[in-house]
């Protein structure tokens, strides 16, 4: 099973910072990687596939990138609203995991 | 609107069986893979199984493997999970979810059927 390695666990950033999450992949996966972001008591989103294609609707202060075993997702102006949990995802193949998880809180 | 609504949650024992069900409505049932995904109290997203549109499995989370099954119906437009033998560890929020036609990212969530398997 691909192992999935998010960093940091947690991160507190000012409005309009920019924020940079990590994840690594245990063996290449190319550019099949999924970005989720989960606010507190809500269903999860997509935010980005295929490493860095968004999601029709998602803000475009949200990026990824990455390919390979290495991929990032970064949002370039930090808002309120962007507090959350954000969840990579192997979607190679079976199993399809999901790193820990990098909770965004603002400072 | 794409809709996906679980059931079939609840309070079980331990070593008892569940089967959950999830009905589609809203978009072309038999065009998408589907999957569950699970999350304990407090906890990260687990996916658990996966099912093409043509009914190859995907796989299975090592956590369930052998005990849970995954099924679907494309003429009644639903997706199943049969759990066996559960352990307390299986208690969590179970989503049914969809993924999108040319990866398998999951673009549409149900809200959730909740799991508990406890005496």
């Amino acid at each position: 099973d691909i192992q999935m390695t998010q960093s940091p666990s947690s991160l507190s950033a000012s409005v309009g910072d920019r924020v940079t999450i990590s994840c690594r992949t245990s063996q290449g996966i190319y550019n099949s990687l999924a970005w989720y972001q989960q606010k507190p008591g809500k269903v999860p989103r997509l935010l980005i596939y295929a490493a860095s294609t968004l999601q029709s609707g998602v803000p475009s202060r949200f990026s990824g990138s990455g390919s390979g075993t290495d991929f990032a997702l970064t949002i370039s102006s930090l808002q309120p609203e962007d507090v959350a949990t954000y969840y990579c995802q192997n979607s190679h193949s079976g199993p399809l995991t999901f790193g820990g998880g990098t909770t965004v809180e603002i400072k | 609107e794409m809709q996906l609504v679980e059931s079939g949650g609840g309070l079980v024992q331990p070593g008892r069986s569940l089967r959950l069900s999830c009905a589609a409505s809203g978009f072309s049932f038999a065009d998408y893979a589907l999957h569950w995904v699970r999350q304990a109290p407090g906890k990260g997203l687990e996916w658990v199984s996966g099912i093409t549109w043509d009914n190859v499995i995907i796989g299975y989370a090592e956590s369930v493997r052998g005990r849970f099954t995954i099924s679907r119906d494309n003429p009644k437009t639903s997706l199943y999970l049969q759990m066996d033998s559960l352990r307390p560890e299986d208690t969590a929020l179970y989503y049914c979810v969809r993924s999108t036609p040319t990866t398998w990212a999951l673009d549409v969530w149900g809200k959730g059927t909740t799991v508990t398997a406890s005496s």
